[in-house]
This record gives structure tokens, C-alpha cells and sequence, in this order.
């Protein structure tokens, strides 16, 4: 049962451009949604977390969007740049005693 | 800086053998975790653990053990590896289970042939 369902399954965008990447989820007991960064080779890594009291999150050139009424929540790049080429994941999770619950990832490409 | 090791980086098994994939953290965390990467897939939880000696099966652990005997060290055991184990094994660590972020190892590619 794939209760975090992540879009597109890649993505390539120029150098400059936005990239957006969208995620919904099913269950609505979920109060904690990180995103993960992976580059070739390595593990994930956090790159930024939103809980949803809040609708937007902002970290240098990195934001999420929330839409706890529509059940999805998005990340958006600004300025992307070649060295954001890597793999992300969205997650989920309703903390305490619980796993976290990931999405299929999308592979990001940023071109010249 | 944190960090969580796996034993190998790639691993060569034939059908039927019993596999060993160790998982080492140095930050003290309670929980650890196995994780397997599939394209398409993501990332799916195998096992996962809260305390020494403690296991909790994740949302795909048959076919796979694993055992905790130390804080800082959690292995994944295929009993008899077959061939649809063939994948990247992601180990994880943190403090917080459900809301903290984890630590990922670099992962093991695992081919069974």
C-alpha cells in the first residue's frame, strides 16, 4: 500500500529554472514530512522538514509547500543549479513510536 | 560528525547463501534501521530497531532477519538469498524514531546470482 505517492519519477530542468516536485499522502494521522536528498553513491540525506501547522517552509533555495486540506505538499528548487542534480525522496511519518513512510523518489537533472 | 558505516559497498552472493550485512553508528542513537532502494520503489522499510535486543518488522521483512546485540551495531540477515534480493541496502540511524531525521550509511549493493 503505497501511502505516499511521489511525482514525477524524474525531472530535468535548466540551469536557473525552478524544479518542482509533488507528493500526497493518505493518511491524515501523518504530522511530520521531511524531504531527503541523495547523491550518487551516498545515502539520503535531510534536507528540509515541514510540520503542518505551517504552510510553507523556506530554506535558502529550497521551500515546501503544504496543503494539509488537499493532503499533498510539494518542494520546490529556485535557482537551480547542476550540483541539485541528485535523487529526492518525500516522506512521511506521525512521529512517536511510528517508521517513517517514504515516496518513490524523483531524479532530478539540471542542465547547463 | 555523524556518522553511519556499512560493512561492504558491494556484495557478490550466490542463491541460497546466507548473507550478513553489518551496520555500525557512533552516535549513540536508540533506533536503527534497514532500508531497500529499488528503482521505482524508493525506499522500504525491512526491520527496524528501538532498543538493544528490541526488533520491529518493517513493511517488507520476509525473507530477512536481524539482530541488535549492541547499541551501536544492527545487522541484516538473508537466511538464503535469492535472486529478488538483489538491491542497494540502506542502514539508518536516529534519536526520535518517527519525527527524527535520519543518519543513512552509504548502502550495500547486494547481487545475488
Amino acid at each position: 500500500q503505497q501511502q505516499v505517492k511521489q511525482s514525477p519519477q524524474s525531472l530535468i530542468v535548466q540551469k536557473g529554472g525552478i524544479s518542482i516536485i509533488n507528493c500526497a499522502y493518505e493518511n491524515t494521522a501523518f504530522d511530520y514530512f521531511p524531504w531527503y536528498q541523495q547523491f550518487p553513491g551516498k545515502g539520503p540525506a535531510l534536507l528540509i522538514a515541514i510540520r503542518p501547522d505551517v504552510s510553507e517552509k523556506k530554506e535558502g533555495r529550497f521551500t515546501i509547500s503544504f496543503n494539509k486540506s488537499a493532503k499533498q505538499f510539494s518542494l520546490h528548487i529556485m535557482d537551480s543549479q547542476p550540483g541539485d542534480s541528485a535523487t529526492y525522496f518525500c516522506a512521511a511519518s506521525k512521529g512517536g513510536y511510528q517508521k517513517v513512510t517514504f515516496g518513490t523518489g524523483t531524479k532530478l537533472q539540471v542542465i547547463p | 560528525d555523524v556518522k553511519v558505516t556499512q560493512s561492504s559497498r558491494y556484495l557478490v552472493k550466490r542463491t541460497g547463501e546466507k548473507v550478513f550485512l553489518e551496520c555500525v553508528q557512533d552516535m549513540d542513537h536508540e533506533n536503527m534501521f534497514w532500508y531497500r532502494q529499488d528503482p521505482g520503489l524508493g525506499l522500504r522499510l525491512i526491520y527496524f530497531s528501538y532498543d538493544v535486543k528490541m526488533k520491529e518488522k518493517g513493511d517488507i521483512p520476509e525473507g530477512y532477519s536481524v539482530s541488535r546485540e549492541k547499541k551501536e551495531r544492527f545487522s541484516l540477515i538473508l537466511e538464503s538469498a535469492s535472486t529478488n534480493q538483489t538491491s542497494m541496502y540502506l542502514c539508518a540511524s536516529n534519536r526520535g524514531l518517527g519525527r527524527g531525521e535520519q543518519y543513512f550509511g552509504p548502502g550495500t549493493r547486494l547481487t545475488v546470482t
